[in-house]
């Protein structure tokens, strides 16, 4: 398996653009997870989902930003209109339907997002 | 806010060295992870730990969980300069199947 396929690797836009991130996780794996990392606050999760259900998307900052898993191997996350606040490497991971209680990630490369 | 915090915040040790990094959390777990970040990489699986347990190996690495005090530790023995990386403490609870991070210890070993 090529693991979890990010795209974008790198995007550079403007303040006001509109940014998509895209994400395909590993095949069979049913839930997927979308994180920001930041050096101020480190490893934040936005939004997961099970079954591409929205599951829990308490950690979306703002309205800007929204999520979709229209199937099982595609997820987008868009930032409409992006600020330069919102620059940050942005992780997406996937996991498999749970075996012993046990939940281990498996991260893709990241996008690395720079709003001027 | 971070579930988990990690010190120290950066370590720096010579190649043969042992190197342990420590996390604490707040709230009940099923689970603990540690994760290696690479420089300008995704997070990798290292290990995990169950709340039932109070040790494990795997190769050079030992992590232990000590529950009552809610804090974990990972020792990284005969440390190799492959080995700088940041890693990261995750936690899971009851219901939710989301991790949540530590802030992270930035090991450096020096060849």
């Amino acid at each position: 398996d090529a693991g979890v396929i990010q795209s974008p690797r790198h995007e550079v836009t403007e303040m006001g653009q509109e940014v998509t991130l895209r994400c395909k996780p590993i095949s069979g794996h049913d839930y997927l997870f979308w994180y920001r990392q930041t050096m101020m606050r480190g490893l934040e999760l936005l939004i997961y989902f099970n079954n591409n259900v929205p599951i829990d998307d308490s950690g979306m900052p703002e309205d800007r930003f929204s999520a979709k898993m229209p199937n099982a191997s595609f997820s987008t996350l868009k930032i409409q209109p992006s600020e330069p606040r919102d620059s940050a490497v942005y992780f997406c991971a996937s996991s498999p339907p749970q075996t012993g209680g046990a939940n281990v990630l498996t991260f893709g490369a990241g996008s690395r997002l720079t709003v001027l | 806010s971070q579930q988990g915090e990690e010190d120290p915040q950066a370590l720096s040790i010579q190649e043969g060295e042992n190197a342990t990094m420590n996390c604490s959390y707040k709230t009940s777990i099923n689970n603990l992870q540690w994760y290696r970040q690479n420089s300008g990489r995704g997070l990798v699986h290292l290990i995990l730990i169950r709340s039932n347990e109070r040790e494990k190996h795997s190769g050079r690495l030992r992590v232990t969980l000590d529950t009552s005090k809610k804090s974990s530790s990972l020792l990284i023995t005969a440390s190799r300069a492959a080995d700088t990386a940041s890693y990261f403490c995750a936690t899971d609870g009851t219901g939710r199947r989301a991790l949540t991070f530590g802030s992270g210890t930035r090991l450096q070993v020096q060849p």
